[in-house]
C-alpha cells in the first residue's frame, strides 16, 4: 500500500523551516526520501534505516519512528533551490531479501519563493 | 562518470503499437527498477530485477513486459495490452541501502 505523505503542499519564504512527513500502514525496514524538480529524475536525499542507522546528505535531517511506521524529514533556513516535489519511499520488512523494493508516496510540493 | 542512461527522451506510441524503452547503467548495481509517474499519483512501480535472467512483476505490470540478460540492461516495452501508456517513465538502479540512482527518464506519449 501507498505510504500518506503530508501535507499535500506547502509554500514557504526563504529561511523558513518545514517538516514533511510520510506515514504507512505496514511495518517498515526502511524509509527513502527524494526531491524530483519538475521533468527531471528525482535525487537521493536520505535513507532511514530500522535500527538507526542513517545515509544521505549531511544537510538533511529526517526522523523515522519504527513503532508508529512514520517519517519525517526536516527541511530548515530553506533555500530557493528546495523547491520541488519531496517523496518518501518505503520498503516493507517483509519484502524479499535483496529486492531494495519501494513504494512512493504521492508527493509533497514545496515552494520556496524570495 | 557513472549512472543510467535511459533513451529515448521522448516517445510517441500509435495506437496498437509495442514501444521498447531502453535502461542501461554502468554502476555494477545487481537491482533495476521500472516505475511509471502520472501527475499526482507519486512512482508505481511496474517491475524490478535482482540479478540477471530474473524479474518480478511490481504493482502494475498489466501491459508491460521486460527482459534482463546482461546486468547491465533492464529494457521495458510498452506493448499494445497497455491501455493508457501515456507517462513519465523512470529507471532506476541499486546496490543495497545506498538509495537508488534514477535516469532521466522517458516520457511516453499516445498520438
Amino acid at each position: 500500500q501507498q505510504p500518506v505523505q503530508s501535507p499535500q503542499a506547502v509554500i514557504l519564504r526563504e529561511g523558513e523551516d518545514a517538516v514533511i512527513n510520510c506515514s504507512s500502514s505496514k511495518a517498515l525496514y526502511s524509509v527513502h526520501w527524494y526531491r524530483q524538480k519538475h521533468g527531471e529524475a528525482p535525487v537521493f536525499l536520505m535513507i532511514l534505516l530500522k535500527g538507526g542507522e542513517q545515509k544521505g546528505h549531511e544537510k538533511i535531517s529526517a526522523s523515522f519512528n519504527e513503532k508508529k511506521q512514520q517519517s519525517s524529514l526536516y527541511l530548515t533556513a530553506s533555500q530557493l533551490s528546495y523547491s520541488g516535489t519531496y517523496f518518501c519511499g518505503t520498503e516493507p520488512s517483509d519484502s524479499g531479501a535483496g529486492s531494495y523494493q519501494l513504494t512512493f508516496g504521492k508527493g509533497t510540493k514545496l515552494s520556496v519563493i524570495p | 562518470d557513472g549512472g543510467i542512461t535511459q533513451s529515448p527522451k521522448y516517445l510517441f506510441r500509435k495506437e496498437g503499437q509495442n514501444v521498447t524503452l531502453s535502461c542501461e547503467q554502468n554502476l555494477n548495481h545487481d537491482a533495476m527498477y521500472w516505475y511509471r509517474q502520472d501527475p499526482g499519483q507519486g512512482l508505481r512501480l511496474i517491475y524490478y530485477s535482482q540479478i540477471v535472467n530474473d524479474f518480478q512483476k511490481g504493482d502494475i505490470a498489466e501491459g508491460y513486459s521486460v527482459s534482463r540478460e546482461k546486468k547491465e540492461s533492464f529494457p521495458l516495452t510498452v506493448t499494445s495490452a497497455q491501455k493508457n501508456p501515456t507517462a513519465f517513465y523512470l529507471c532506476a538502479s541499486t546496490v543495497g541501502h545506498y538509495g537508488y540512482t534514477f535516469g532521466s527518464g522517458t516520457r511516453l506519449t499516445v498520438v
